[in-house]
Order: C-alpha cells, then sequence, then structure tokens
C-alpha cells in the first residue's frame, strides 16, 4: 500500500458524459501527477499539480482539466467522454526533493 | 530529445532461471533512473532509485545497476511470484520533476 488513494475504483459511463476522479496524496507530499494507461500502453504523463498550484503538463487533452485543493487532494475532470478515454487512470504523489513517484491503485474509466 | 527504451518487450523464464532486462537512455543531464514493478490492473510500485553510473541496488531477488547509458535489473532465481510488467523511467536534470517512460518489459516466470 503506497499511501495514495484514488477514488472510485471503477467508472462506467457512455459517451459525451463528464466524470471526475479523485486522488488523495501520500501524507505530507505536495506534488500530485495524473497519468493516463491505456489498454497495453505505456504511461502517459498528463499533468502535475505542486501544493495547489500546476507545474508542468503533458499530454493532456483540452477536454481534460485538473485541480488540488488546499488540502492537497486533486481532482481530474473528463468531459465530453469518447470511447477512446476508456483507460486505467493512475495518481502518483511525492515528497519535495524527492523525485520518486508514488501511485494509487487507479481508476478503471470505461467509456460505452 | 529525452528518451527510454526498454528491452525485451516480454521475456519468458522458467522458475530459477536468472536473466536480465534492459533500460536504455538518452537525456541531457540524469537527475535520477527508477524502477517499477506493476501487476495487471495495479498501479506501478516503486522498486529502486539510481542516480550515478556504477550505482547497484539489491531487493530480494532483484538487482538493478546503472552505467551512463543504461540500467540491467538483474533477476536471480526468479519465482513465478516476480511475473509482472517491470517499468524504467528517468528524469532529466532540466525537468520539472517530470519521468520520461519506457514501455515496460512484461516478466512471465513459468513454475
Amino acid at each position: 500500500d503506497s499511501g495514495v488513494t484514488q477514488t472510485p475504483k471503477h467508472l462506467i459511463t457512455a459517451t459525451g458524459q463528464r466524470v471526475t476522479l479523485r486522488c488523495s496524496p501520500r501524507s505530507g507530499d505536495l506534488s500530485v501527477y495524473w497519468y493516463q494507461q491505456s489498454l497495453d500502453q505505456g504511461l502517459q504523463f498528463l499533468i502535475q499539480y505542486y501544493n495547489g498550484e500546476e507545474r508542468a503538463k503533458g499530454n493532456i487533452l483540452e477536454r481534460f482539466s485538473a485541480q488540488q485543493f488546499p488540502d492537497l487532494h486533486s481532482e481530474l475532470n473528463l468531459s465530453s467522454l469518447e470511447l477512446g478515454d476508456s483507460a486505467l487512470y493512475f495518481c502518483a504523489s511525492s515528497t519535495q526533493g524527492q523525485p520518486e513517484q508514488f501511485f494509487g491503485p487507479g481508476t478503471r474509466l470505461t467509456v460505452l | 530529445e529525452d528518451q527510454v527504451t526498454q528491452s525485451p518487450e516480454a521475456l519468458r523464464l522458467q522458475e530459477g532461471e536468472s536473466s536480465s532486462l534492459n533500460c536504455s537512455y538518452t537525456v541531457s543531464g540524469l537527475r535520477g533512473l527508477f524502477w517499477y514493478r506493476q501487476d495487471p490492473g495495479k498501479g506501478p510500485e516503486f522498486l529502486f532509485t539510481l542516480y550515478s553510473a556504477g550505482e547497484e541496488k539489491e531487493k530480494e531477488r532483484l538487482k538493478a545497476t546503472l552505467t551512463k547509458k543504461e540500467s540491467f535489473l538483474h533477476i536471480t532465481a526468479p519465482k513465478p511470484e516476480d511475473s509482472a510488467t517491470y517499468l524504467c523511467a528517468v528524469q532529466d536534470m532540466d525537468s520539472n520533476y517530470q519521468l520520461i517512460w519506457g514501455a515496460g518489459t512484461k516478466l512471465i516466470i513459468k513454475p
């Protein structure tokens, strides 16, 4: 158990809908990262937050957005969902000054 | 451009048959190289961080080594429970704590 929690574990929705994925980092970690992993694909970095501020953006679609709240939990919002958005979405966190990222169990999103 | 290449894509071994996984990287300056293990449908589990050429880290049947261009994950006398996908990632000195990920090596250990 890494100490990173994600909810929900599974999400099934329809095309065109909007969903919100939630992540709580390890206690004391200020950085949160979001990743997408499609079937048999590698990890694709989406976005990073540090202490509430966006720090880096990867291959994140304009239909996707994220934020980090004062209590350091983060939410990833996915809108106008398409079939191709079906994937595992992982959140990771890291401690200030330490590069290692610790991953949550993921949310499996299925878009029908 | 920063790049990480892992080989082989997949590796099937008999229980007890030792082998190595390779991670080749290209970065302007290496801040760190990371190995993770990922089981199907689960989040990657952190294994090791290596910072400089010549460094080695060990954990049970796994040993990670680092040169200036590549890292090896040596698996000694593996057991079926070592079956997983092993991911390698690097962090460039110029990055903002972002990791560049390889595609992974899927390791299958047959009893």
